[in-house]
Parts: structure tokens; C-alpha cells; sequence
């Protein structure tokens, strides 16, 4: 069965200073990497998917994504935090060839909470 | 998040009382499904449907039934529910093959 581990439950960062949030997963199979964002009280919102290619993606709002396979990792990054990021970022994984939002569904990650200080 | 309707956004239930969960999306998708997200356990699969007239069971179906008559809504029944079944519900749809778009939630208490 597939698993997704986000290892940071809390995250504090300074505005202006860099993030990476990690995400790793466990598939016997290509995944299809997601990473999404909510804030308090919102649903959820992509930043950003690898289905296959280029293993370093990049997404909305600045952030960007680098599959790794030899280390089963998928984690975001961003260069420089804004207050307005502070939000729940989750990390799932789909089974491949993925089929969207039914057949297989997606399993997440339990999230990772960013905080920024001023 | 546009095209993926869920009603109503806030609900309190007493415990055995039933209530449905609408979503409905407008993008022609063929895939939706239901997840909850309790504190602490990221988003976890209830029930989802690869086209009208198809439903499947995802990780925690217990307590819920669901039905796809159209391709555009997919409400979710609790019969019966009861306080486990506090939590916030998102809808999702997606085209076949392609990225997820989820719903704004909807927050349900049992008490």
C-alpha cells in the first residue's frame, strides 16, 4: 500500500529566509507527486505535480518541487518565505498511471504546519 | 477553487440523525470522490466514483453511502451519524488522468 511521510508536523521560518518542507513516500510503482497548500478554514489549493520528466518542478506562488527516486523524497522549496505563506502544506501521492480523483484516489501525507515570524 | 460546489459549509448534527453532503462540479469530470481531514491525519478517501452510475469504497467508507446518477453531483449520506463522524468533508473531481480539484470543505459536528 502506498504511504506518504511528512516527517515536520511544525515548521517556524522567518520572512525572507528559505523552506523546505520534506515529503516522502512509499509506491512499488512510478508515483504521481502532489503538493498542496490550505489555509485556516479553506480547502485545498495545487502548487505544483510531477507526473513524470523533469524531476524539478516548479509551481505557483514561487515554490518548486525536486522528485528524487533514489531517496523516495518530494519535497518543497521555496528561496524566500512572505507572511502570507503561513499556511498547512499537505504532500500526497497517486497511484500511476494515475486516474484522477476516483479510481485510485490520493493518499496524503498527515501535513506540515509553516509558521513565519516577523 | 472553481467548479467543485460543496453545500452546506457548516452543519451540526445530533447524533443518529441523517444528513446529506452535496458537491456538484461543472467541469465535465469523470472522477470524484469524498475525503474527511481530522486534525492530525491529513486527508483520508471515503468514497469515490470513476462515472455515473459507479461507486467504490476508499479507506474509511464505514458510516457513509453515496450514489452518482449524474456526472455532476456526488452527495454523501450519513444515515445515521454519530460524534466520530465530526470532521471536515472535501469534495474532489478530476478529469481522467490529471490533477485533483477539491471543494471548499464542509464542516460537520455530531453531538
Amino acid at each position: 500500500a502506498q504511504s506518504v511521510t511528512q516527517p515536520d508536523i511544525h515548521i517556524t521560518v522567518s520572512e525572507g529566509a528559505s523552506l523546505e518542507l520534506r515529503c516522502n513516500y512509499s509506491y512499488g510503482a512510478t508515483p504521481y507527486l502532489f503538493w498542496y497548500v490550505q489555509s485556516p478554514g479553506q480547502g485545498l489549493q495545487l502548487l505544483l505535480k510531477y507526473f513524470s520528466g523533469d524531476t524539478l518542478v516548479q509551481g505557483i506562488k514561487g515554490f518548486e518541487a525536486e522528485f528524487k527516486r533514489s531517496q523516495s523524497s518530494f519535497n518543497l522549496r521555496k528561496p524566500s518565505v512572505h507572511w502570507s505563506d503561513a499556511a498547512e502544506y499537505f504532500c500526497a501521492v497517486g497511484a500511476a498511471p494515475y486516474s484522477g480523483g476516483g479510481a485510485d484516489g490520493l493518499t496524503f501525507g498527515k501535513g506540515t504546519h509553516l509558521i513565519i515570524q516577523p | 477553487n472553481a467548479g467543485v460546489t460543496q453545500t452546506p459549509k457548516f452543519q451540526v448534527l445530533k447524533t443518529g440523525q441523517s444528513m446529506t453532503l452535496q458537491c456538484a462540479q461543472d467541469m465535465n469530470h469523470e472522477y470524484m470522490s469524498w475525503y474527511r481531514q481530522d486534525p492530525g491525519m491529513g486527508l483520508r478517501l471515503i468514497h469515490y466514483s470513476v462515472g455515473a452510475g459507479i461507486t467504490d469504497q476508499g479507506e474509511v467508507p464505514n458510516g457513509y453511502n453515496v450514489s452518482r446518477s449524474t456526472t455532476e453531483d456526488f452527495p454523501l449520506r450519513l444515515l445515521s451519524a454519530a460524534p466520530s463522524q465530526t470532521s471536515v468533508y472535501f469534495c474532489a473531481s478530476s478529469p481522467q488522468g490529471n490533477t485533483i480539484y477539491f471543494g471548499e470543505g464542509s464542516w460537520l459536528t455530531v453531538v
